[in-house]
């Protein structure tokens, strides 16, 4: 079955350390979304890339990078600059008529700072 | 401010009783509106997704209403059930050229009880 898989559930980091959480999907779709969600609040779009070898900012992208290599992939890495990082992070991905198909999100990794 | 507003912001039905979730916003220009059911921990999976044209569109018990005018929708469930214990999430797609970005909701959260 075609779907986006985002591993692990669950990351603790420590401070100070990058960690990189992983987002493949088997849909075919071009475009691919990292969202962080934080309780009482809107998902809020840290990256976004529309084509391969190519990625814009969102709206909080300070503190986190990400590539974008192949078609099916998109990881993030949640740098040491990033001064709040817990909190549930969700990858989505959609077609290129994705105003109508709308988008795939994936099961969330839930990252804590200990 | 969050210019997707939605309402109430929890609520507890009994099993088998109806509910509306209301959302209004204020984005623009508007392209579409989609409603979202998200369990714990899990990602977002998408209910409906209306155009500006569309005022009405179902999807089993769920029927989301859109009133492009006054910038509100609903979404009505029909005979809860306990399944449908989850946040619902109202986003606001808004087209820029060929891009679009997405304004989510801070959701609702529906408990149903026996």
């Amino acid at each position: 079955d075609g779907g986006i898989t985002q591993s692990p559930k669950y990351l603790f980091r420590k401070e100070g350390q990058n960690v990189t959480l992983s987002c493949e999907q088997n849909l075919n779709h071009d475009a691919m979304y990292w969202y962080r969600q934080d309780p009482g609040q809107g998902l809020r779009l840290i990256y976004y890339s529309q084509i391969v070898n190519d990625f814009q900012k969102g709206d909080i992208a300070e503190g986190y990078s990400v590539s974008r290599e192949k078609k099916e992939s998109f990881p993030l890495t949640v740098t040491s600059a990033q001064k709040n990082p817990t909190a549930f992070y969700l990858c989505a991905s959609s077609s290129e008529d994705r105003e109508l198909r709308g988008y795939t999100f994936g099961s969330g990794t839930r990252l804590t700072v200990v | 401010k969050n210019q997707v507003e939605q309402s109430p912001q929890s609520l507890i039905i009994l099993e088998g009783k109806n509910c509306t979730l209301q959302c209004n916003y204020t984005v623009s220009p508007f392209s579409n509106l989609r409603w979202y059911k998200q369990d714990t921990g899990r990602g977002p999976v998408s209910l409906t997704i209306m155009t500006f044209s569309e005022n009405t569109k179902s999807n089993g018990r769920y029927t989301a209403t859109l009133d492009a005018d006054t910038k509100q929708s609903s979404l009505h469930i029909t005979a809860s059930q306990l399944s449908d214990s989850a946040s619902y999430i109202c986003v606001v797609s808004v087209r820029f050229g060929t891009a679009s970005k997405l304004t989510f909701g801070t959701g609702t959260r529906l408990q149903v009880t026996l």
